[in-house]
């Protein structure tokens, strides 16, 4: 089966710089692949998608990236702010798996003054 | 306002009782999802649909059931042959093609004592 997997240690930088988060992926080879972020208690809220034939997605500070070689997409939120601290998810849909949105475990972010 | 809403907030029930969670959208998405995230961990996927009258386990789907008799209602029952209901349910949808968002709701507390 599938497996997701994300830095489970919180990742704590300064504001200001850019924090960089990991998601790395086994087996089947995904169609597409999204970033997400989570605030205590509440829902995932959409942030970016990337396709398996696009290396780099950007907007605003975020950018992601996606190599299928290294099963491996990179997220990267520059300048970063206080407000940024969250969790991040990232999720796969796998080629030939219908609509299932499959998340990994997700990442906590903490951003300091 | 369109969106995907979730009722109850926060619920309790007693051991043994099976419960029903809501989940409504009106948003016109075909496709709809159940999550369950317990502390410190990311979403498991317990049930998803592609369209009405029609649905697929997801990774963990013993103990629980689902119906799709309308597009815009998912509705997830927790019976007491699960094991450790206790847990945060998230319902998302999304319209249902590969490479679109899924939005999600607020979520749902779940306690069973």
């Amino acid at each position: 089966s599938q497996k997701i997997e994300q830095n489970s240690e919180a990742l704590n930088i300064q504001e200001g710089k850019t924090a960089t988060l990991t998601c790395n992926y086994t087996n089947y080879s995904p169609a597409y692949l999204q970033w997400y972020r989570q605030d205590p208690g509440r829902g995932p809220v959409f942030l970016l998608l990337i396709r398996e034939n696009e290396k780099e997605k950007r907007k605003e500070r975020l950018k992601v990236t996606f190599d299928t070689t290294l099963k491996q997409s990179l997220f990267h939120i520059t300048a970063s702010q206080p407000a940024d601290s969250a969790t991040y998810l990232c999720a796969l849909v796998f080629t030939g798996g219908g609509n299932k949105l499959t998340f990994g475990t997700g990442t906590q972010l903490k951003v300091e003054l | 306002d369109g969106g995907i809403t979730q009722s109850p907030k926060y619920l309790f029930r007693k051991e043994g009782q099976n419960v029903t969670l809501s989940c409504e959208q009106n948003l016109n998405h075909d496709a709809m999802y159940w999550y369950r995230q317990d502390p410190g961990q990311g979403l498991r996927l317990i049930y998803y649909s592609q369209i009405v009258n029609d649905f697929q386990k997801g990774d963990i789907a013993e103990g629980y059931s689902v119906s799709r008799e309308k597009k815009e209602s998912f509705p997830l029952t927790v019976t007491s042959a699960q094991k450790n209901p206790t847990a945060f349910y998230l319902c998302a949808s999304s319209i249902g093609q590969l490479n679109t968002e899924a939005f999600f709701g607020q979520g749902t507390r779940l306690t069973v004592v």
